[in-house]
């Protein structure tokens, strides 16, 4: 399996700024996903990044709130734009290996916004 | 959709017991997998035993094992032994064999072990 890690693994924001998340994976990974956990819940998938096209988003997540770069196969971002407190979360990004049904999960983004 | 449901929010084992944690998903689907996976206080997710539908036989790691009756579309996940590294979230999750990049999560289960 590879490693993947986080930065930021926690910040604190004010209202209607932005906070960009960083994911780095330490092989050459096709897809990465990311997730939003929100206090005490269950896992939500924002959307799906494939290097060299446009991340694919899930039913009630848009570009221009969380817009996602896949620059190259082990790296990817995550911002969140225009922060509102509902904001608040876990963000965790994914990646599955090809051939492997599992995805592997990094240490996860605590957001805080007030 | 794919709906996976975990009916225990949380449960608690002493430690060197054995525990039991529940599962039960709905798919029309016939070739699926499924997994669970653990998040201690920590926050990674860690994945802890996978099973593919098309097969009989019960995945087991360790002290980790399943119970998974297609049929009835139930999968728990039966800890032996318990440690109190054991403690944390314990979710239960479905994937297409199709449909790779969709992950559907159950709403978690969080293990006490009590010393």
């Amino acid at each position: 399996s590879a490693v993947i890690s986080q930065k930021p693994s926690r910040d604190i924001c004010q209202r209607g700024t932005s906070l960009t998340i960083q994911c780095q994976v330490d092989s050459q990974v096709t897809m990465m996903f990311w997730y939003r956990q929100q206090p005490g819940q269950s896992l939500t998938l924002i959307a799906t990044a494939n290097q060299g096209s446009e991340a694919t988003y899930e039913s009630g997540f848009v570009i221009d709130k969380f817009p996602i770069s896949r620059p190259n196969l082990t790296f990817s971002t995550l911002t969140v734009s225009n922060m509102s407190p509902e904001d608040s979360s876990i963000y965790l990004c994914s990646f599955r290996l090809a051939g492997a049904p599992e995805q592997y999960f990094g240490p996860g983004t605590r957001l805080t916004v007030t | 959709a794919q709906t996976v449901t975990q009916s225990q929010p949380e449960m608690s084992v002493q430690e060197a017991e054995t525990v039991t944690l529940s599962c039960t998903y709905d798919t029309s689907e016939s070739d699926y997998y499924l997994f669970w996976y653990k998040q201690p206080p920590s926050r990674q997710m860690i994945l802890v035993i996978r099973q593919e539908a098309y097969k009989q036989q019960n995945a087991t790691e360790n002290r980790f094992s399943v119970n998974f009756q297609k049929a009835a579309k139930s999968f728990s996940l039966k800890i032996s032994d318990s440690q109190l590294g054991d403690a944390a979230m314990y979710f239960c999750a479905y994937r297409s064999r199709s449909n790779f990049n969709k992950f559907y999560f159950g709403s978690g289960t969080k293990l006490n072990v009590k010393p």
